[in-house]
């Protein structure tokens, strides 16, 4: 079955570091894939998608590039700011009407 | 207006009991959903509903009991409450295009239930 394994956390980084989070999935036929982000005390949001190999979806500095190659999915921003820290979620869709199936979520603190 | 509405925010009570939780979207979507979210925040779909019809139910044992009376609301209940229960469950909703989700999801803001 499809599955999603995210670098372990939690990440801690002082303000304007370089980030990445790490995500590879397992899936059958060509999953859509996404980055959710949660804030503190809040419901899942989606920070970006890719529908299709190559694709690179972005948002707010964020960006991740979809590699069928490695599938992978890794999540880049090149400057992060204290308003960043929240868990992330890499995420792809399968062939189970509307599912989704998440990775376990990466803790990102960031420090002044 | 608030997308995707769920109530209450915090449910605590006693194991044994039975509780509801409610959700409601105003997005005219036709799939929505419940997830699970344990205390390291892994997350993992319930339910989902298309339509009032539903369409994914995961292995979720039978004293949970989602209901939707129309395609804009998703209630779950819980029968006989256990300590294991105690999670933070979140609705959402999506529009679905055939078998896949190209479209995003809009979860709720979550209600944190503890049972004591």
């Amino acid at each position: 079955g499809n599955s999603v394994t995210q670098m372990e956390g939690p990440v801690t980084l002082s303000e304007e570091a370089f980030l990445t989070i790490n995500c590879t999935y397992t899936a059958t036929g060509y999953p859509s894939l996404f980055w959710y982000v949660q804030y503190p005390g809040e419901g899942l949001q989606l920070l970006l998608k890719a529908t299709k190999a190559d694709d690179k979806g972005s948002n707010k500095g964020f960006e991740a590039t979809y590699r069928k190659e490695t599938t992978s999915f890794h999540l880049e921003k090149g400057s992060v700011q204290v308003s960043d820290s929240a868990v992330y979620f890499c995420a792809l869709s399968g062939t189970s009407y509307g599912k989704l199936t998440f990775g376990q979520g990466t803790i990102l603190t960031v420090h002044p | 207006d608030t997308a995707v509405s769920q109530t209450p925010k915090y449910l605590v009570t006693q194991m044994g009991n039975d509780k509801s939780i409610k959700c409601e979207q105003n997005l005219g979507h036709d799939t929505m959903y419940w997830y699970k979210q344990d205390s390291k925040k892994f997350l993992k779909i319930m339910f989902s509903y298309n339509n009032k019809e539903l369409i994914i139910n995961e292995t979720v044992p039978n004293r949970f009991s989602p209901k939707s009376p129309d395609k804009a609301h998703l209630n779950l209940h819980i029968n006989s409450l256990e300590l294991g229960d105690s999670a933070v469950y979140f609705c959402a909703s999506s529009q679905v295009s055939g078998t896949t989700t190209n479209e995003k999801l809009f979860f709720g803001s979550g209600t944190q239930l503890s049972v004591l």
